[in-house]
């Protein structure tokens, strides 16, 4: 199975901030990847896929970058809308998997 | 519009099994494979496996949940379920259904508003 690293697990910042978390998968998987938002009580919401593919209606402010084994979720200014925890999954193989979640809270 | 509604909470005895349901409108349901993920209370996602509702093929399943769960399909309803059985404390959780798009395994581009199975004695 192929296992998926988030760094870092909590991130503090502020609105305006530029963030950025990283995401290492344990063997390539081309770009087969995408990002999730979850708020509390909520089922996630689909960001990026395939890597940098900004999905409909997600302000641009968001963006990924990367392939292979390494990725990153890049956001540009930080909105008080945005804290919240984020996650990376490898659609590679028939088996998906997850990283385990980088929760961004208010400094 | 494309939702997956999903079957309310459940409380359950440890070594019961819950089948948790999850419709699909405003697409048709064997054009996207479906899959199961849980969340456990302060934890991150788990992935339970996979059914593409038009195959006569078997669905996939994670090998930790092998032997426990059942996955099937009824299109005539549009509905997955999900059964998981022997159920102890560690999967009280929140599980959801999600749909692939782009992939057989992702990314998930709509998911199931998640359903609390709660499992104690």
């Amino acid at each position: 199975d192929i296992q998926m690293t988030q760094s870092p697990s909590t991130l503090s910042a502020s609105v305006g901030d530029r963030v950025t978390i990283t995401c290492r998968a344990s063997q390539n998987i081309n770009n087969w990847l995408a990002w999730y938002q979850q708020k509390p009580g909520k089922a996630p919401n689909l960001l990026i896929y395939k890597a940098s593919t900004l999905e409909s209606g997600v302000p641009s402010r968001f963006s990924g970058s990367g392939s292979g084994t390494e990725f990153t979720l890049t956001i540009s200014s930080l909105q008080p809308d945005d804290f919240a925890t984020y996650y990376c999954q490898q659609f590679s193989s028939y088996s998906p998997s997850f990283g385990q979640g980088t929760r961004v809270e208010i400094k | 519009q494309v939702q997956l509604v999903q079957s309310g909470t459940e409380v359950k005895k440890p070594g019961a099994s819950v089948k948790v349901s999850c419709q699909a409108s405003g697409y048709p349901l064997t054009s996207y494979y479906i899959h199961w993920v849980r969340q456990a209370p302060g934890q991150g996602l788990e992935w339970l496996g996979l059914i593409n509702p038009s195959s006569g093929g078997g669905p996939i399943y994670a090998q930790t949940f092998q032997g426990r769960v059942t996955m099937t399909a009824d299109t005539s309803t549009s509905t997955v379920y999900m059964e998981l059985s022997s159920l102890r404390s560690e999967d009280t959780a929140v599980y959801y259904c999600a749909r692939a798009r782009l992939r057989a395994a992702g990314p998930f581009d709509f998911w199931g508003q998640g359903t609390l199975v709660t499992v104690s004695s």
